[in-house]
C-alpha cells in the first residue's frame, strides 16, 4: 500500500539549468497537487489536476515553471533555467474525490 | 482571500504536559478544516479533519473542534509525549477539495 511517490529525494542543479519533478500518486486518486515548501514562504500551492486535467495553476511562477499528467500514474513539475530562489521542498499530494490530501516525502532541489 | 494563522512557535513542552494550537481563519466559503503534522524529511500528513462546523475531529490523541462562529479549530492534547515532537499546521479547503491554505506552522518541542 505505496504512499505518494517522489523522485528524486533530492536534486541538485547549477543556475540555468533545467530540473524535472516526477510524482506517482496513489492509485485510483483522482487528483494531484504540487505544493512548494520554503523556510520563508511555508507550503505555497502551485498546480492541480483532477482527472488528469489541468484545473488551477493559479500559484505557479508564470514564467519558467510548468506541469503535466500524461497519464493517472504521473506528474511532472518542470522548472527551466533555475534560479537560487527555486531552492525548496516541492510536495506532491494526492487525494480522492473532494477529500483530503495524502502527501510524497517531497523532492528538495538545490539550485547553486 | 482565504487565510489561516496559527500559534507562533517554537512551543516547548514537557512530556506529561497538555498542548494546544491556537488556529483561526477567514473565509467566505463553507470549508473544511484540517490538522497536518510534518516531521524531518517528510511531507505533511494528515492528523484529522473535520468538515462540519461544530464537530470536533481526533486522532492519537489530539482533537479540535471547528467553531464557525469563532472561526477557530484549536488544536489540543492532554498529555504529550517525546514522540509529538514536530511541526503542526492548520489548514483549509473549500468544499469543492480544491488547494489547501495552510498556516505558517508551529514547532513544537517536547522534552522527556
Amino acid at each position: 500500500n505505496a504512499g505518494v511517490i517522489q523522485t528524486p529525494r533530492h536534486k541538485v542543479t547549477g543556475k540555468g539549468q533545467e530540473a524535472t519533478l516526477w510524482c506517482e500518486p496513489i492509485s485510483g486518486h483522482s487528483a494531484v497537487f504540487w505544493y512548494r515548501q520554503t523556510i520563508v514562504q511555508g507550503l505555497e500551492f502551485l498546480t492541480y489536476f483532477r482527472n488528469q486535467a489541468p484545473i488551477d495553476d493559479s500559484g505557479m511562477p508564470k514564467e519558467r515553471f510548468s506541469a503535466q499528467m500524461p497519464n493517472q500514474s504521473h506528474s511532472t513539475l518542470k522548472i527551466q533555467s533555475t534560479q537560487p530562489q527555486d531552492s525548496a521542498v516541492y510536495l506532491c499530494a494526492s487525494s480522492p474525490r473532494h477529500a483530503e490530501q495524502f502527501f510524497g516525502p517531497g523532492t528538495r532541489l538545490t539550485v547553486l | 482571500g482565504d487565510s489561516v494563522t496559527q500559534t507562533e512557535g517554537p512551543v516547548t513542552l514537557s512530556e506529561g504536559t497538555s498542548l494546544t494550537v491556537n488556529c483561526s481563519y477567514e473565509t467566505k466559503q463553507y470549508p473544511t478544516l484540517f490538522w497536518y503534522v510534518q516531521y524531518p524529511g517528510e511531507g505533511p500528513q494528515l492528523l484529522f479533519k473535520v468538515p462540519k462546523a461544530n464537530e470536533k475531529g481526533s486522532s492519537r490523541g489530539f482533537e479540535a473542534t471547528y467553531n464557525k462562529e469563532a472561526t477557530s479549530f484549536h488544536l489540543q492534547k492532554a498529555s504529550v509525549q517525546e514522540s509529538d515532537s514536530a511541526v503542526y499546521y492548520c489548514a483549509l479547503s473549500d468544499w469543492g477539495g480544491r488547494a489547501l491554505i495552510f498556516g505558517t506552522g508551529t514547532t513544537v518541542s517536547v522534552s522527556p
